[in-house]
């Protein structure tokens, strides 16, 4: 059965401590997306990538990186940096194409201690 | 450019109809809309292109006027199963594939 897998579900980050929020995609989609969601509001770009070894900052990418280094695989780390990391993360994998629908991880919520 | 949503939040009795609307100052190639409930990932529900055609499913329709950058979610004799925040994505000519979201309309129905 196809589908995203995003991992941890719960994450808590202690300050100055560097998190990683795991996303596998198994759709064999080209494209991948990093959202950031804030309780009640819309979603943000963080990062995303249309190919394998390439990936472009989105809307709000300070404080955090990503790799792709295989495609079925797009890790977002939030690092130090970002000082107000306590969201909803998403991620997302479509084909790479106009008109196709983006496909969601169940998301992963990250908390600071 | 973000969509712009309207209305905010909507309150209906099971059985009621609602209408969702996304505006964009842009040009758009397409509109995709999803169903999110609290807590969880966005489902998608459809994809309009630009043509101004209408697509739905069930009891839940959408139009694109490609004239007025506008599309509207219809949704007709209201299931309990329907509540949760409704969002639409944009993409434009020059989006490259990424889709711009609105802030979301919030859905409650109530038995």
């Amino acid at each position: 059965d196809g589908g995203i897998t995003q991992s941890p579900k719960y994450l808590f980050r202690k300050e100055g401590q560097n998190v990683t929020l795991s996303c596998e995609q198994n759709l064999n989609h080209d494209a991948m997306y990093w959202y950031r969601q804030d309780p009640g509001q819309g979603l943000r770009l963080i990062y995303y990538s249309q190919i394998v070894n390439d990936f472009q900052k989105g809307d709000i990418a300070e404080g955090y990186s990503v790799s792709r280094e295989k495609k079925e695989s797009f890790p977002l780390t939030v690092t130090s940096a970002q000082k107000n990391p306590t969201a909803f993360y998403l991620c997302a994998s479509s084909n790479r194409a106009s008109n196709q629908p983006q496909h969601f991880g169940d998301g992963t919520r990250l908390s600071i201690l | 450019q973000q969509p712009v949503q309207s209305p905010q939040a909507v309150i209906l009795r099971e059985g009621e109809d609602a209408v969702i609307n996304c505006s964009s100052s842009k040009a758009l190639y397409s509109v995709h809309w999803y169903r999110q409930k609290h807590g969880e990932a966005p489902i998608f529900l459809m994809i309009l292109l630009k043509g101004g055609e209408q697509k739905g499913h069930d009891k839940i329709s959408a139009s694109f006027n490609e004239k007025k950058q506008q599309s509207s979610l219809y949704l007709t004799a209201s299931q309990l199963s329907y509540s949760g925040t409704y969002f639409c994505g944009t993409e434009s000519m020059d989006s490259n594939y990424q889709l711009i979201w609105g802030a979301g309309t919030k859905l409650i129905i109530k038995p």
